[in-house]
């Protein structure tokens, strides 16, 4: 199956800070990449979709000066929690939906941890 | 908007007892998915329905889509501790991003 990869896998940073967290395709091009957040013991809530080549859509709630989405490439979407506070600690995961072939799931990156302490 | 609430959220079960957990979306869905995410893991797709009504099986892992293409379940028979993990349900509703449920964390009692 399609691979997404994710760096870094862990993260600790200063509160003040801002930390990048990439998303790759590895073996496919994706269009659009989905970032989503997951706090312990719950689910996934998305947060907004990177669209190759123009603005990210951001869902309703997640300020998006805060999370700063960029989509450069059919295989590269990057996260920029800016101005990283403790209550940002939390697990960041990415996918991307292959879309050739007719396949239809969406293919999930190992994910980013991070600590803002 | 859209929610998607799962029941249980957590169960415990003894290793050989068969294991339920039910989705229920507040609206319509296009089509449903389910996903499996081992502790400190990342979701991992399981299986798509898309027809009113459908049932497919993966093993121990039966899979149903409501008539009314509202509501799913999955059915564990016989738990194995690998079947350890939180089960997702997720669907489309004409978006193009994935609405997760809230997920049934399943410990299994060796």
């Amino acid at each position: 199956g399609a691979v997404v990869s994710q760096h870094p896998s862990r993260v600790i940073c200063k509160s003040g800070t801002s930390v990048k967290i990439e998303c790759r395709s590895l073996d496919f091009q994706a269009t659009t990449m989905f970032w989503y957040r997951q706090f312990p013991k719950q689910s996934l809530m998305l947060m907004a979709t990177s669209n190759e080549g123009s603005k990210a859509t951001y869902e309703q709630g997640v300020e998006k000066d805060k999370f700063l989405i960029n989509h450069a490439s059919l295989t590269l979407s990057t996260l920029t929690v800016t101005s990283a506070h403790p209550e940002d600690s939390s697990f960041y995961i990415c996918s991307a939906k292959d879309v050739s072939g007719g396949h239809y799931e969406q293919y999930f990156g190992p994910g980013t941890r991070l600590t803002v302490t | 908007g859209q929610q998607v609430m799962q029941i249980p959220q957590y169960q415990h079960v003894q290793e050989g007892e068969d294991f339920t957990t039910y989705c229920n979306s507040s609206t319509t869905l296009s089509n449903i998915q389910w996903y499996k995410q081992r502790p400190g893991g990342h979701p991992v797709f399981l299986i798509q329905l898309v027809k009113s009504g459908e049932v497919k099986k993966q093993k121990r892992l039966t899979f149903q889509f409501g008539e009314a293409k509202k509501n799913s379940s999955l059915h564990i028979t016989a738990t194995q501790t690998t079947d350890v993990g939180t089960y997702f349900c997720a669907g489309y509703t004409g978006r193009r991003a994935l609405t997760f449920g809230s997920g049934t964390r399943l410990q299994v009692q060796p």
